[in-house]
């Protein structure tokens, strides 16, 4: 079975500075999807940014990117410029091309520093 | 915006008791989901529905079940709460293709006493 790994419980960063979450995943797969998924204290899980599996750029939405590493099966999120907002609870994920199966990380705990 | 409700954001329920959760989407998604997370866990997946009356289990069905009778509407139902199964539960749904992202609930915090 796929699993996800998020090795950092918890990370912080200064605002307006850069920080790297990480996220490593196992299949045996060809065909799938990745995603970093952000939960705001209190408040619905949203989408940050998605990655396909077949596609070798790297994602990127606005001061979200992420390094896909698709030999090392490594998908981590670089937030640049960090803000307040960013303060949250962030979940990898992994979603396979072939069937119904969805994995997600331990998820790890961001906190911006003012 | 796709929206995703559930029936209650706090629930305190007592030990032996049935317990209904309900979620429902207003964006004619096929996938629903039903996720339990803890801390130090994740999302883990309960049931999973890609259309109407059709349902797989996830990971840790044990102990639940669920039910869909209206392609918007997602039900997890609890049959005989215990204390183990205090945790927030998170509803999501999603278009078909594996490709798509899911939308996901407030969550409901149950509590079994």
């Amino acid at each position: 079975a796929q699993t996800v790994t998020q090795s950092q419980p918890e990370m912080s960063v200064q605002e307006a500075e850069t920080v790297t979450l990480s996220c490593t995943y196992d299949t045996s797969e060809s065909d799938y999807y990745l995603f970093w998924y952000k939960q705001p204290p209190s408040r619905q899980m949203i989408l940050v940014i998605r990655q396909e599996a077949y596609k070798q750029q790297n994602a990127t939405e606005n001061r979200f990117s992420v390094n896909f590493q698709k030999a090392a099966k490594s998908f981590s999120l670089k937030i640049s410029d960090s803000q307040l907002g960013d303060a949250a609870m962030y979940f990898c994920a992994y979603r396979s091309g072939n069937n119904n199966d969805m994995r997600f990380g331990a998820g790890t705990r961001l906190t911006v520093k003012p | 915006d796709v929206k995703v409700t559930q029936s209650s954001r706090y629930l305190v329920k007592r030990t032996g008791e049935k317990v209904f959760l309900e979620c429902v989407q207003d964006m004619d998604h096929e996938n629903m989901f039903w996720y339990r997370q803890d801390p130090g866990l994740g999302l883990r997946l309960i049931y999973f529905s890609y259309d109407v009356k059709m349902k797989e289990k996830g990971d840790i069905p044990e102990g639940y079940s669920v039910s869909r009778e209206k392609k918007e509407r997602f039900s997890l139902i609890l049959e005989s709460a215990s204390t183990n199964q205090t945790s927030m539960y998170l509803c999501a749904s999603s278009l078909a293709r594996p490709s798509r992202e899911q939308y996901f609930g407030p969550g409901t915090r149950l509590t079994v006493t």
